[in-house]
């Protein structure tokens, strides 16, 4: 049993494309990340959310708890967005973290 | 400010050996954790140490354990090295490891047992 699934596991899109990257988790949270993987292992902490919606720049996150669920989005998708994006949840009792197995995003020019 | 360090970068070992993965926070950072990452199993959570103290562990066997120094670097270890532990190991601090803090994660040690 996966407490964090993730949708798709894998998508390709061309250049200026609207993203989207579900996320389903079936704990109870303090906190949601979306975190971003490139080649070579480096991870980027992109949104900690805990409710409602964030943005910077072309990315936004929004998490709706009452659903147990998180979207992230990505507009005017461009070649240097590919990467993996991992949703990953700390949990309210116990404090833990579970993440999902990433999506693999690849943007063709 | 320096991101987050982590020595050796790559690592070979075999069967049976132990071996030692470091860790240097962003500076001013009090909480560490490590992570573990494989292809069959992605991202998995090992333990958080905050101000020396660990304060949270995942589900690992006792052969993976960790410790934390006064001035907030870390260290974890694995003895009796097993080759499903060739993996990714990541570590990321934060400032106070409190539930919204945004972690910061190292570039990490990739580790191959033999």
């Amino acid at each position: 049993k996966n407490e964090v699934e993730q949708s798709p596991q894998n998508l390709t899109a061309q250049e200026g494309e609207f993203i989207t990257i579900n996320c389903s988790y079936s704990v109870g949270i303090s906190a949601l990340h979306w975190l971003q993987q490139h080649p070579g292992g480096g991870i980027v902490s992109l949104f900690m959310l805990s409710s409602g919606k964030k943005k910077h720049g072309r990315l936004i996150a929004t998490i709706n708890i009452q659903e147990k669920h998180s979207s992230l989005h990505i507009t005017a998708s461009h070649p240097r967005d590919s990467a993996v994006y991992i949703c990953a949840v700390r949990t309210d009792t116990g404090n833990q973290f579970y993440f999902g197995t990433g999506t693999s995003l690849t943007v063709i020019p | 400010k320096a991101g987050v360090t982590q020595t050796p970068r790559y690592l070979i070992k075999t069967r049976g050996q132990q071996v030692t993965l470091s860790c240097s926070p962003i500076s001013g950072h009090r909480s560490v954790s490590w992570y573990q990452q494989t292809p069959g199993q992605g991202l998995q959570f090992l333990f958080e140490y905050f101000s020396e103290t660990q304060r949270n562990k995942g589900n690992f066997p006792g052969r993976f354990s960790g410790r934390q120094f006064s001035n907030s670097r870390s260290e974890m270890n694995v003895s009796t090295l097993e080759l499903g532990d060739s993996a990714l190991y990541l570590c990321a601090s934060s400032l106070s490891g409190y539930r919204t803090d945004t972690q910061y994660f190292g570039p990490g040690t990739r580790l191959t047992v033999l």
